[in-house]
């Protein structure tokens, strides 16, 4: 069993829809980190959160400790939000900044 | 700010040959994180740096190894160069211990 688990691994919404994405993670963290990635490879840091909640624009994140769960929630999606989206924890037993990552969210948004 | 730079972008070699890739973090960055990412195994954590020092390793050979420079630039080499090692190639800078990632574009490394 993966340390961190995403679903759903595809999702297709139309745009304006409201998009959840979640991961589980099996290990004690100090912290989880969303991830997008667009086609090219470059990825960009969107959250790095070890409780409670944060939002940015029309992104919000949330974890659960006690669960061992996030979401990723995109509120009226549109289609530039089309992209690979990866949920990573560092493992709070782990000295230093090692991150293990889920295996990503394929999420295209059709206009 | 200018942001996380690897070089180069693009590379091809052949099978049994050497490799290096470098990775200028952003300005008062001390801690470079490498990773590897393949269609099959995904984002693998490769090695971290720390002012100089190797503070972390994940489980690949020892045919891939890296250092810091005292200017936190970074670099990765991997030797005798396998088709397996076909991959993009990604790395982090963070301002120390526990803080938000920035990635480079990668490096997209084709073995043949």
């Amino acid at each position: 069993k993966n340390e961190v688990e995403q679903s759903p691994q595809n999702l297709t919404a139309q745009e304006g829809e409201f998009i959840t994405i979640n991961c589980s993670y099996s290990v004690g963290i100090s912290a989880l980190h969303w991830l997008q990635q667009h086609p090219g490879g470059g990825i960009v840091s969107l959250f790095m959160l070890s409780s409670g909640k944060k939002k940015h624009g029309r992104l919000i994140a949330t974890i659960n400790i006690q669960e061992k769960h996030s979401s990723l929630h995109i509120t009226a999606s549109h289609p530039r939000d089309s992209a690979v989206y990866i949920c990573a924890v560092m493992d709070r037993l782990e000295y230093g900044n090692k991150l293990v990552f889920g295996a990503g969210t394929i999420l295209r948004v059709k206009s | 700010k200018a942001g996380v730079t690897q070089t180069p972008r693009y590379l091809i070699k052949t099978r049994g040959q050497q490799v290096t890739l470098s990775c200028s973090p952003i300005s008062g960055h001390r801690s470079v994180s490498w990773y590897q990412q393949t269609p099959g195994q995904g984002l693998q954590f490769l090695f971290e740096y720390f002012s100089e020092t190797q503070r972390n390793k994940g489980n690949f050979p020892g045919r891939f190894s890296g250092r810091q420079f005292s200017n936190s630039r970074s670099e990765m080499n991997v030797s005798t160069l396998e088709l397996g090692d076909s991959a993009l190639y990604l790395c982090a800078s963070r301002p120390g211990q526990n803080t938000e990632a920035f990635f480079g574009q990668g490096t997209r490394l084709t073995v043949v």
